[in-house]
């Protein structure tokens, strides 16, 4: 069983519309984040949420806005897209909000033509 | 806010050959984490380092933290195409959110 999975695998989409990536844990973990990583692999976080709570929240377009509908769940969903945000986004999970192990899922490879 | 450089940015060696990665900070760190990534597929966690001037060992990998806990290492010894991939070190940007900021990654390749 995966312990992180993301739908889709990849997307393709013309500027300006709107699209989500769903990712689930089986984990039984509490804390579930969102990271972006660029053509470079810079990864960088995007939010955060612990148990439904949004616990982070970079600086990010409001195009952005994630969901947590409960802890094993955290879907994303971006408004208006750009050329910009095309990436890998991963969706990731831990035990807590603290110092633990980060568990990766697949990443959704966003294109924006 | 607080900041990892890591080095080199790519690093290309013939099979056999050992490969060094550093991460460096300027404050001291908590802790540091070691996540690797192969081509096309996500991060995924080596190991955490917490003590100052702690050295862990996996196989051919080992992990090395600095006396001050201001810098790191990632030695392979005697490479092989299977550790081709991005290595990334981490640390903690907040305590309490789990917030990681990640190194910019050496990308490994190993000729065979």
């Amino acid at each position: 069983d995966t312990a992180v999975s993301q739908t889709p695998k990849y997307l393709v989409t013309q500027m300006g519309n709107d699209k989500s990536i769903k990712c689930e844990q089986n984990l039984g973990h509490d804390t579930m984040y969102w990271y972006k990583q660029d053509s470079k692999k810079f990864l960088k976080i995007m939010f955060s949420y612990n148990n439904k709570e949004l616990i982070i929240n970079e600086t990010v377009p409001n195009r952005f806005s994630p969901k947590s509908p409960d802890k094993a769940h955290l879907n994303l969903h971006i408004n208006s897209l750009e050329l910009g945000d095309s990436a890998v986004y991963f969706c990731a999970s831990s035990q807590g909000p603290n110092v633990d192990t980060q568990y990766f899922g697949p990443g959704t490879r966003l294109t924006v033509l | 806010g607080q900041q990892v450089m890591q080095i080199p940015q790519y690093q290309h060696v013939q099979e056999g050959e050992d490969f060094t990665t550093y991460c460096n900070s300027s404050t001291t760190l908590s802790n540091i984490q070691w996540y690797k990534q192969r081509p096309g597929g996500h991060p995924v966690f080596l190991i955490q380092l917490v003590k100052s001037g702690e050295v862990k060992k996996q196989k051919r990998l080992t992990f090395q933290f600095g006396e001050a806990k201001k810098n790191s290492s990632l030695h392979i010894t005697a490479t092989q195409t299977t550790d081709v991939g991005t290595y990334f070190c981490a640390v903690i940007g907040s305590s309490n959110t789990g917030k990681l900021i990640f190194g910019q990654g050496t990308t490994l390749q190993v000729k065979p």
